[in-house]
């Protein structure tokens, strides 16, 4: 059964510092997502890593993924008030006919000014 | 397109009370799926479709029926509600396997 990780699962921090939130999983994969939710919304889609070594950026947010060591990061540069939400990672299990998405427990994140 | 609707937003049931969830898109998504999401926690998968008349089990399918007669709906009935079936739930859908999931606004269900 796959199991996937976040960690921290809160995470206090002030405006204008660095943070990573770290998802870890325990089966192969070569597809993660990153979402984020805002209290009482609906997911966003953040980011989609296709592959071992991508890399992909939005604002003050990257995000990257190592495969081989079943781990992605999401990087929060200079934190600003407005990133405060929950933030997922989702493991994407393909069975070679059909997907399922595998949410991690979710990184609460609040930015204080 | 308004995307991926879902009615009601919030709903109070007594235990072993029945009701339907709707979920529609109109983006024409062949897959649509059904998660819940318990307080503080990730979704997780219920059932899933990847065309009309044919679904299959998620994660935690217990408790649930899906039926999928139209590309566009994807309605979840739960028969005897229990305290345990207490959460948001979510419906999203994909264009294809593997493709970006658009997802509802989700139905906060409470069962007393």
């Amino acid at each position: 059964e796959l199991k996937v990780e976040q960690n921290p699962l809160f995470l206090s921090m002030q405006e204008g510092k660095n943070y990573t939130i770290y998802c870890n999983y325990s089966t192969t994969s070569d597809r993660l997502y990153w979402y984020r939710q805002d209290p009482g919304k609906s997911l966003e889609s953040l980011f989609v890593l296709l592959s071992n070594g991508a890399v992909k950026q939005e604002g003050r947010l990257m995000a990257s993924l190592d495969t081989k060591a079943r781990l992605s990061t999401l990087h929060i540069t200079a934190a600003v008030h407005d990133l405060s939400a929950t933030y997922f990672c989702a493991v994407d299990m393909y069975d070679g006919a059909t997907n399922k998405l595998i949410f991690g427990t979710g990184t609460l994140l609040a930015v204080q000014p | 397109n308004a995307g991926v609707t879902q009615t009601p937003k919030f709903r109070i049931l007594k235990i072993g009370q029945s009701m339907t969830l709707q979920c529609t898109q109109d983006m024409n998504h062949n897959y649509m799926y059904w998660y819940r999401q318990d307080p503080g926690m990730g979704l997780k998968l219920i059932y899933y479709s990847v065309g009309a008349g044919i679904t299959d089990k998620g994660e935690v399918p217990n408790g649930y029926n899906v039926s999928r007669s139209t590309t566009e709906d994807f309605p979840l009935r739960l028969e005897l509600a229990a305290p345990s079936q207490t959460s948001v739930y979510f419906c999203a859908s994909s264009p294809r396997t593997r493709g970006k999931q658009f997802f509802g606004p989700g139905t906060r269900l409470t069962v007393l």
